[in-house]
């Protein structure tokens, strides 16, 4: 079945360390999005990928990273910058890039910094 | 840039009562509507989208949703909740340039 594979679902980390969460896509979508999830506080953006080798900054960019060098992966990288990382960390595509397309949502990873 | 205001922090609901979620959006055009759902620890599932057309739409899991353009909403409905439905629920709006979501409604089931 197609879908979004985030990985791993629970990661700890102690603080000053950078980790990556993984999110791969067999659905070939060409828009990759990764949000990031608070209580009380819906989903906010924190970068997309329209296309390969492409990324744009959404509206919590400060202390995030990601590449797009394969159209089916769109890794986040949480790096020490990021001053509360603690967080639930979701990947999405879409088949059509533009904002009018629905989501397709990977199962989260859960990061916990200590 | 749109906003979206889903004003019910939490609802609760018996099993088998009718349901309905609001959610209310700024924008200046048509905009791209949406509903999804979540269950605890996973990712959103989209229950059903409105671009243009018929301002009542169907969903999955036998919600419905109805666009009131002169009220800026899009309100989530379902006759009769089961207890399966329990979850939390976000209303988005997608324009030009972005997508917003609101923060969200939680949805309690009791027997």
């Amino acid at each position: 079945d197609g879908g979004i594979t985030q990985s791993p679902k629970y990661l700890f980390r102690k603080e000053g360390q950078n980790v990556t969460l993984s999110c791969e896509q067999n659905l070939n979508h060409d828009a990759m999005y990764w949000y990031r999830q608070d209580p009380g506080q819906g989903l906010r953006l924190i970068y997309y990928s329209q296309i390969v080798n492409d990324f744009q900054k959404g509206d919590i960019a400060e202390g995030y990273s990601v590449s797009r060098e394969k159209k089916e992966s769109f890794p986040l990288t949480v790096t020490s910058a990021q001053k509360n990382p603690t967080a639930f960390y979701l990947c999405a595509s879409s088949s059509r890039t533009g904002w009018n397309s629905p989501l397709h949502f990977g199962n989260g990873t859960r990061l916990t910094v200590t | 840039a749109q906003s979206v205001t889903q004003p019910d922090i939490h609802i609760t609901v018996s099993e088998g009562a009718s349901l309905e979620l609001r959610c209310n959006y700024s924008y200046g055009a048509t905009p791209y509507l949406f509903w999804y759902v979540q269950s605890p620890g996973q990712g959103l599932q989209l229950l059903l989208k409105y671009f243009s057309g018929d301002t009542l739409v169907q969903g999955i899991k036998g919600f419905e949703a109805e666009f009131k353009r002169s009220q800026s909403s899009f309100n989530l409905r379902k006759p009769s909740v089961h207890w399966s439905d329990a979850a939390e629920y976000f209303c988005a709006v997608g324009s030009n340039n972005d997508m917003r979501f609101g923060a969200g409604t939680r949805l309690t089931v009791k027997p």
